[in-house]
């Protein structure tokens, strides 16, 4: 079946790396993505990576993917306190555009 | 380019009343998702359209929930009636190709 698996807090202090980490299930999923949410609003897209993929950086942002132990980690360089939000992993199936959700990891940013 | 537009913002209504949610998504997106988001979970996929065809709604409870896209642009949600645990955040999201997925605000919806 389907099950996409996060951790549910994390708290680091300013300027510290972050690291939250997603176990997924589904060996045939094309993309993996992680997704921001904030108090009251939507999700933001943050980043993606291909299953062919080993590691995608974006600025402050490291996506690694352990296809073999379906392990997907995002890491985020010098956090800051405008990083402080929920952090989604979510997984498409190959062939569909059905996106599976994990529960989300509450960042909390100490100053 | 403006993003995923959805009315209204919150919303409280009591047990079996009726309600609707609207969904503008991005210009040129084919792809429209209604998702329920419940207090402390991630979203959950309602229903999902290809222009205006359901391509997957075997989330949607299809007793009490309805959507439509009339032509293939905008699209509305509906519930009737509601229940208390229809209490959630319910997004809306728009993809050009089904390879990413952009989201709206959400409507909040309190439901007593």
């Amino acid at each position: 079946g389907e099950d996409v698996e996060q951790s549910l807090f994390l708290s680091v202090r300013e300027g510290d790396s972050s690291v939250i980490n997603c176990t997924y299930t589904d060996s045939s999923s094309t993309y993996l993505y992680w997704y921001k949410q904030e108090p009251g609003a939507g999700l933001q897209l943050l980043t993606y990576i291909f299953s062919n993929m080993d590691m995608k950086q974006d600025q402050r942002l490291t996506v690694l993917l352990n296809k073999k132990d379906k392990h997907l980690s995002l890491r985020i360089a010098d956090t800051q306190t405008g990083d402080s939000a929920i952090y989604f992993c979510a997984e498409k199936t190959s062939g569909t555009y059905k996106y599976i959700f994990g529960t989300g990891t509450r960042l909390k940013v100490l100053a | 380019e403006a993003g995923v537009a959805q009315s209204p913002r919150y919303k409280i209504i009591e047990k079996r009343q009726s309600v609707a949610f609207w969904c503008n998504p991005i210009s040129g997106h084919a792809t429209l998702y209604w998702y329920q988001q419940i207090l402390g979970q991630g979203p959950k996929l309602l229903i999902q359209f290809q222009n205006n065809g359901v391509v997957d709604d075997s989330q949607l409870p299809k007793d009490r929930f309805s959507a439509e896209r009339l032509k293939g642009v905008d699209s509305t949600l509906k519930i009737q009636p509601a229940k208390l645990e229809d209490s959630a955040v319910y997004l809306c999201a728009s993809g050009r190709s089904g390879d990413t997925q952009y989201f709206g605000p959400g409507t909040r919806l309190t439901v007593l």
